[in-house]
């Protein structure tokens, strides 16, 4: 049973295109939801979200929580086919455990 | 900020041997390190909590006499596939948790990509 369930499971854009990834969980009591892209290797951080409604920005990234529908999102404007990637969601509880969706895999074509 | 490296980042072992990873926390002491396992085209998997000074915990259905898992330092824990098969090819990746200003986040090392014909 999926306790973090990633939409779309893939996703193909054009440069300059906007893209919003949808994450939805169904765990209590965690600490954080984190996003995470994994090129070839291994996932490098990108947001915590620890409080529902206050979004997060980081150039053409920007992600929000929703703790009350149990989901969050990650936008990126203006697409670049450096952000071709898997996007990862996973969320984070008070042991530092973290579990994982099965990740959305963008491709952005020039 | 903070650094986790693996090594070998990659590796091809024949069928029945036993293969070493290793995760280093480089200008961090990490009590806990976590182990993951992503097949391809799949999500990470938790395989087991690391820990210090006391014995890994491991996850539901992963066997702990065939992945066993030592944290002999602050900044080192290793895993060992032993007698490894095919079907452990797999991408590998150690985590570590940092804190800062209050909130928590994990660093991810390289991961390190196990072949076994």
């Amino acid at each position: 049973e999926d306790k973090v369930v990633q939409s779309p499971l893939s996703l193909v854009v054009h440069e300059g295109d906007t893209v919003t990834l949808n994450c939805s969980y169904e765990v209590t009591n965690f600490r954080s939801l984190l996003w995470y892209k994994q090129e070839k290797k291994a996932p490098t951080f990108l947001f915590m979200l620890t409080s529902s409604g206050i979004e997060k920005k980081s150039g053409r990234l920007s992600s929000i929580l929703d703790k009350k529908e149990l989901f969050s999102i990650l936008n990126i404007t203006a697409t670049q086919t450096g952000d071709s990637a898997i996007y990862l969601c996973a969320v984070g509880f008070s042991n530092y455990k973290l579990t994982f969706g099965k990740g959305t895999l963008l491709t952005v074509n020039p | 900020g903070a650094v986790v490296s693996q090594h070998p980042s990659r590796v091809i072992c024949k069928s029945g041997t036993s293969v070493k990873i290793e995760c280093r926390s480089l200008d961090f002491q990490a009590t806990t390190m976590f182990w993951y396992r992503q097949f391809p085209k799949q999500s990470l998997m938790l395989m087991a909590t690391s820990n210090e000074g006391s014995k890994a915990t491991y996850e539901q259905g992963v066997e702990k006499d065939k992945f066993l898992i030592n944290h002999a330092s602050l900044t080192l824990s290793t895993l060992t596939v032993t007698s490894a098969h095919p079907e452990d090819s797999s991408f590998y990746i150690c985590s570590a948790p940092v804190s800062h200003g209050g909130t928590d986040t994990q660093y991810f090392g390289p991961g390190t990509r196990l072949t076994v014909l």
